[in-house]
């Protein structure tokens, strides 16, 4: 089944304990992205990548660390969590340009103490 | 700055039809993509307009005026379970990479 997956689905933590939400797509597409959604902000963009070792900054990157070693996966790491990075985080991916039909994972909920 | 307006809450009936605007201001165009997103769920693809014109998919179609920044998702013969968020997003041509959601749009299906 073509889908992209992501872990953990949900997680608390406290501030300054760094994390990795990892996300894996299995459609070989080229594009990756990440979101934040809070309420009354729709999703906006943190990091995105084109293809493998190119990423680059969204709307809202500050705090916020990806890498792209490999097509399949595209790691969304926080080095020093915030209670403002509480969010619900969003990785999508689409074959080829940004606007074609983005495929998002089922999301991370994520709170900071 | 880059942004998209879109209306905050639209409510209709079962079997209406409903149409959610979408105005952006961006510093550069590439296309305008519709999502929608069920409560505590993914977003999830429904068209994308890169021309003038209306582009349709069964009951929901989408409209895109460049000249005018402005687009509009159409859904007809409403059903309950289009209850949900609908966002308008643009590409941003300046950087091909980019794509801006507006803030969303939570259309309520009553019977």
């Amino acid at each position: 089944e073509a889908q992209v997956t992501q872990n953990p689905r949900y997680l608390i933590t406290v501030t300054g304990k760094k994390l990795t939400v990892t996300c894996s797509q299995n459609m070989n597409h080229e594009y990756m992205s990440w979101y934040r959604q809070d309420p009354g902000l729709g999703l906006r963009q943190i990091y995105y990548s084109m293809n493998v070792e190119v990423t680059d900054k969204g709307d809202v990157p500050e705090g916020y660390k990806v890498s792209r070693k490999e097509k399949r996966n595209f790691p969304l790491i926080l080095e020093s969590p915030s209670p403002n990075q509480t969010s619900l985080y969003f990785c999508a991916s689409t074959t080829g340009l940004a606007g074609n039909e983005q495929f998002f994972g089922p999301g991370t909920r994520l709170t900071v103490l | 700055g880059q942004s998209l307006e879109q209306p905050s809450e639209v409510t209709a009936v079962e079997g209406a039809i409903v149409q959610i605007n979408c105005t952006y201001q961006t510093s550069g165009f590439y296309g305008l993509s519709w999502y929608q997103q069920h409560d505590g769920g993914a977003p999830t693809f429904l068209s994308y307009n890169a021309l003038d014109g209306l582009e349709e998919t069964g009951r929901f179609s989408s409209f895109l005026s460049r000249s005018d920044s402005y687009g509009y998702l159409l859904l007809q013969e409403l059903q309950m379970k289009d209850s949900a968020s609908y966002f308008c997003a643009v590409r941003d041509q300046s950087n091909t990479g980019k794509l801006i959601f507006g803030q969303g749009t939570t259309l309520q299906v009553k019977p």
